[in-house]
């Protein structure tokens, strides 16, 4: 089992609709989450990180961690074109002092 | 968020000769710096952890001797691929995480990425 797992996609969705992106983690001692959106050729960039049980929104993003399921979220809220690329999940479990990512998810946001 | 400036973003060299990319953490003191390659359609594949002032910690797999990083100062640390060959080309992007400030404790931030072609 990988440490930290997500579809891999292509997840498409239609213009102005809600994208949801899913993760799934091992270390159930995890601590911090983290996604982060990569554009083609381009590197990581974080949009945003949850540390407590629930839903954290920032924008058209929500955060949302559910440690007894291990499972993170994220949801676009009026999807935007812009808004396609590859999402990384990332967590840093209960011993580690570096972040384990998954292989992230392709999102395509159709006009 | 933090700034993370990576230099240079492309660079096309001979086989054989040695590449430099540096790291720098612009406005916070990065503790610890990661380093990643990608190749294309693959995922972030890490290198190499380092700590300033210490010896950087290699993942299985990954050359020492070949992927020399030197992390010497809290705002900068650089990774040199010795001795390059076409398949070394990749993407190699750094990442620095801070201990306080801007940069945070648990938080990541990523440099723009260095694309190596080997020829």
């Amino acid at each position: 089992q990988k440490e930290v797992e997500q579809n891999s996609g292509p997840l498409s969705v239609p213009e102005g609709a809600i994208a949801s992106l899913n993760c799934t983690y091992s270390d159930r001692g995890s601590q911090s989450f983290f996604w982060y959106r990569q554009y083609s050729g381009k590197s990581p960039e974080l949009i945003m990180f949850i540390y407590s049980n629930g839903d954290k929104e920032d924008g058209r993003f929500t955060a949302q961690l559910n440690k007894a399921s291990q499972y993170v979220s994220l949801l676009i809220r009026d999807s935007q074109p812009s808004d396609s690329a590859t999402y990384l999940c990332a967590v840093r479990g209960s011993s580690a002092s570096k972040i384990i990512f998954g292989s992230g998810t392709r999102l395509s946001i159709r006009p | 968020g933090a700034v993370v400036s990576q230099h240079p973003s492309r660079v096309i060299c001979k086989s054989g000769t040695s590449v430099k990319i540096e790291c720098r953490s612009l406005d916070f003191q990065a503790t610890t710096m990661f380093w990643y390659r990608q190749f294309p359609k693959q995922s972030l594949m890490l290198m190499a952890t380092s700590n300033e002032g210490s010896k950087a910690t290699y993942e299985q797999g990954v050359e020492k001797d070949k992927f020399l990083i030197n992390h010497a100062s809290l705002t900068l640390s650089t990774l040199t691929v010795t001795s390059a060959h076409p398949e070394d080309s990749s993407f190699y992007i750094c990442s620095a995480r801070g201990a306080t400030g801007a940069g945070g404790a648990n938080i990541q931030y990523f440099g723009a990425g260095t694309r190596l072609s080997v020829l």
